[in-house]
Formats: structure tokens, C-alpha cells, sequence
């Protein structure tokens, strides 16, 4: 059974900083990899797909890196920003069956 | 930018209560789900729908859950008789094709009391 875990589970840094957002996941047959930000209280917005037969995918201050071999994925945010501030889910399509969620990484920009 | 809606944003019920969750779609997406997440926890697979019909559902979508596509816009989630464990928010989400990315609407939060 596929298990995605993300680390670490919050995180709180100061405005401008790079970051780096860590997921992992058992089994490394997947088919693709997804990246979401949640708002409080809100829904989720797809920020990053790879498919598995891609190494990255960029969009803006995003990029996202997959090693599947590995069984690990990263989100790097580039000079981060307070509105910035959500929680980042990771998320796997493992084959032809529905996404799998990680827990998330709650993340805090601070002014 | 097309989006996926829910109604209500908010729903409150009784125990033993049926529920009906709303979901309008983006109009030229083919597949269809329901996740729910309980307060703290991930976010977990329900069902999903293609073609009319159920094509995969997980362990918690037992008899007390249904779906239906009623009048070709709509996507809809029936709660039968609500248990307290069912409080949760409750999302819907589709896509174009099977592998494409999943675009989420902004749930539906289910207190049940």
C-alpha cells in the first residue's frame, strides 16, 4: 500500500528565504506526482504536476523535482514570500487509481 | 479560469440526517471524485466516476454513500444517515483525462451533531 509522508510537518521562516519542502512515498511505481497548496479552511489548489517521466517541473518561484528510483519529490520556493504561507500537500497517482495525500507541510513566511 | 464549485460551503445535520453535498465540475472534465479530509488528518479518497458510472471507491465509501451525475453538470454526494465520524470536509475534484492534474473545489465542511 503506497504511503506518502512529508517532512517537515511545519516549518517558519523569514521573508526572502529559499526553501525546500521534502516528500517521500513506499512505493516508486507511480505514474505521477502532484503538489497542492491548502489555505485555512479552503480547498486545494494544484500548484506542480510530474509526470514519472519527468525530473522537474517549474511554474514561477516553483520547482518541483522528482526522483522516482528513490521514492522522493521536493518543492523548492524561491525567495519566499508571506503570502506564501499555507499548507503544501504532495500527493501520488500511484498507476491508473486515485491520488494518495501526504500530510502536508504547514509552512509560515514571517515579515 | 474555470473552476470546480461546492455547495453549501457549510452544512450542519443531525445524526441519522441525510445530507446531500453539491459539486459542479469544470464543464469539459470527464472524471469525477469525492475526498474528504477530517479535521488534522490527510486527505482521503472516496470515490470516483467516469462515464456515468463508479470506477473506483475506497474502503470508506460503504452503503451509506452515493454518487450521482443527475443533469449532465452536477456531481452530487449522498450521506444516507450521518454518523458523527462523518463530520469532516468534504471535496470534490475532476479532471480531463485519468492522469491529468486534479483541480479541487473549495469543500464542503460537514458538522454532523
Amino acid at each position: 500500500k503506497q504511503e506518502v509522508t512529508q517532512i517537515p510537518a511545519a516549518l517558519s521562516v523569514p521573508e526572502g528565504e529559499n526553501l525546500v519542502l521534502n516528500c517521500s512515498f513506499t512505493d516508486s511505481a507511480i505514474y505521477n506526482l502532484q503538489w497542492f497548496r491548502q489555505d485555512p479552511g479552503k480547498g486545494l489548489t494544484s500548484l506542480l504536476l510530474i509526470q514519472s517521466s519527468q525530473r522537474e517541473q517549474t511554474s514561477g518561484r516553483l520547482n518541483a523535482s522528482l526522483d522516482k528510483s528513490s521514492g522522493r519529490s521536493t518543492l523548492y520556493i524561491a525567495a519566499s514570500q508571506p503570502g506564501d504561507s499555507a499548507t503544501y500537500l504532495c500527493a501520488v497517482r500511484p498507476g491508473n487509481t486515485p491520488l494518495v495525500f501526504g500530510k502536508g507541510t504547514r509552512l509560515s513566511v514571517i515579515a | 479560469e474555470p473552476e470546480v464549485t461546492q455547495t453549501p460551503s457549510h452544512q450542519v445535520t443531525q445524526m441519522g440526517q441525510e445530507v446531500i453535498l453539491r459539486c459542479v465540475p469544470i464543464s469539459n472534465h470527464l472524471y469525477f471524485y469525492w475526498y474528504r479530509q477530517i479535521l488534522g488528518q490527510k486527505v482521503e479518497f472516496l470515490v470516483s466516476f467516469y462515464n456515468n458510472e463508479i470506477s473506483e471507491k475506497s474502503e470508506i465509501f460503504d452503503d451509506q454513500f452515493s454518487v450521482e451525475r443527475p443533469d449532465g453538470s452536477n456531481f452530487t454526494l449522498k450521506i444516507r444517515s450521518t454518523k458523527l465520524e462523518d463530520s469532516a470536509m468534504y471535496f470534490c475534484a475532476s479532471s480531463y483525462y485519468l492522469q491529468s492534474p486534479l483541480h479541487f473545489g473549495n469543500g464542503t465542511r460537514l458538522t454532523v451533531t
